[in-house]
């Protein structure tokens, strides 16, 4: 069965807009999720990781203040595209894992498209 | 910084034929690799997860090898179906920092019946 949930999958909206995709670690408690996108034909680039209870660590290049991520529960992590532009449009996934080595699980994605 | 390079990036097999996907990494410190397969506009689907202590690893008709030392993996999948056409990604986990994932590009695969 599915280890993450990831909501919505696709979402449409107009430019200005913010968006929020939540992802939910079903199977056990994650203090640490990650937060990926994708453009078309290409990699998954690592956006941030969500720590609970603590301060997301973004990647260079991303912004925090246009990608707000919120760990606010062992289970739930949400990642909000605030005042959204087309040059977001994009497919976004979160993974978790329990760490070290065991596999890393990821949602089915978030198509994100602004008109 | 860990780089991650698939090769080739797209091949069209007939159906019944094996396929040999490479994967190879520029740094070997790695945790373990993993290979998922993406379907169009979906999620990741995990295949197979070598450790870094380990040689291959085996599932039904996929088997997975890794070569640490020369910053290489290969997914075998055997008898190939027109199902298996998808892209599959390697991502080599890293085990500084947050424990990321470093992902190649993929393997666009098409199985022609």
């Amino acid at each position: 069965g599915a280890v993450v949930s990831q909501h919505p999958s696709w979402v449409i909206c107009k430019s200005g807009t913010s968006v929020k995709i939540e992802c939910r670690s079903l199977d056990f408690q994650a203090t640490t999720m990650f937060w990926y996108r994708q453009f078309p034909k290409q990699s998954l680039m690592l956006m941030a990781t969500s720590n609970e209870g603590s301060k997301a660590t973004y990647e260079q290049g991303v912004e925090k203040d246009k990608f707000l991520i919120n760990h606010a529960s062992l289970t739930l992590s949400t990642l909000t595209v605030t005042s959204a532009h087309p040059e977001d449009s994009s497919f976004y996934i979160c993974s978790v894992g329990r760490g070290g080595n065991q596999p890393q699980h990821f949602g089915d994605g978030t198509r994100l498209s602004i008109l | 910084k860990q780089e991650v390079t698939q090769i080739p990036a797209a091949l069209s097999v007939p159906e019944g034929e094996n396929l040999v996907l490479n994967c190879s990494f520029t740094d070997s410190a790695i945790y373990n690799l993993q290979w998922f397969r993406q379907d169009p506009g979906k999620g990741l689907t995990s295949l197979l997860l070598i450790q870094s202590s380990q040689r291959e690893q085996t599932s039904g008709r996929l088997n997975a090898s890794l070569d640490k030392s020369s910053g290489r993996s290969t997914l075998y999948i055997a008898a190939s179906q027109p199902g298996d056409s998808a892209t599959y990604l390697c991502a080599a986990r890293i085990p500084y920092g947050n424990n990321r994932l470093a992902f190649g590009k993929g393997n666009q695969v098409v199985v022609i019946p």
